[in-house]
């Protein structure tokens, strides 16, 4: 089966600086990619995605790299806000109707931010 | 339109006691699922539903189930409850295959 990991489960940076989170995957045949955003007390919310035919994309403040080869992808805030501080998950969907959907998640990083 | 919406936010039970967690969705999505979310750790899928009186068993299905009489309601059912169920649970849904996730805000469970 997929299993989705995270090289750091927290990570602390001033405000202003750049953020890079970063999750490895085990199935070289994943084909989709997400990433959640989870405020505290709150329930994940997507942030953006990316497909396998892809190697970047960007969204506002946000990048996600994806490097098959080595089955790595990572995610990039720019310029780090207070209201960036969550945790941040990855997630591979699983696209076919045996698997339902169902989605394997990483254990999250938890981003704070110094003012 | 709403969302996701979970009932109740905040439940405390004594051991044994069973209760159901409440789920709606207004988006007409077929897909549902329900996850538990322990301290410190990921998502981990308790069951799942592709359509409605459509169910199966997720990665920690024991202790708990679940019925999808309605495409918009998703209900939860503890029996018997346990300190190991202690935990923040989210119920989500999804249009399509290769979409996004849309979550609940959570319901936070104690079982004392």
């Amino acid at each position: 089966g997929e299993s989705v990991g995270l090289h750091l489960p927290t990570l602390s940076v001033q405000e202003g600086d750049n953020s890079i989170i970063n999750c490895a995957y085990s199935n070289s045949a994943s084909d989709y990619f997400i990433w959640y955003k989870q405020e505290s007390g709150k329930g994940p919310q997507f942030i953006i995605d990316i497909r396998s035919n892809m190697d970047k994309r960007q969204g506002q403040r946000v990048t996600v790299l994806l490097n098959k080869t080595v089955k790595h992808l990572s995610l990039q805030i720019a310029a780090t806000q207070p209201g960036d501080s969550a945790v941040y998950f990855c997630a591979i969907p699983r696209e076919t109707d045996t698997n339902a959907g169902k989605s394997t998640f990483g254990d999250g990083t938890t981003l704070t931010v110094k003012p | 339109n709403a969302g996701v919406t979970q009932t109740p936010k905040f439940r405390i039970l004594k051991i044994g006691q069973s209760m159901t967690l409440q789920c709606t969705q207004d988006m007409n999505h077929n897909y549902m699922y329900w996850y538990r979310q322990d301290p410190g750790m990921g998502l981990k899928l308790i069951y799942y539903s592709v359509g409605a009186g459509i169910t199966d068993k997720g990665e920690v299905p024991n202790g708990y189930n679940v019925s999808r009489s309605t495409t918009e309601d998703f209900p939860l059912r503890l029996e018997l409850a346990a300190p190991s169920q202690t935990s923040v649970y989210f119920c989500a849904s999804m249009r399509g295959l290769g979409e996004k996730l849309f979550f609940g805000s959570g319901t936070q469970l104690s079982v004392l």
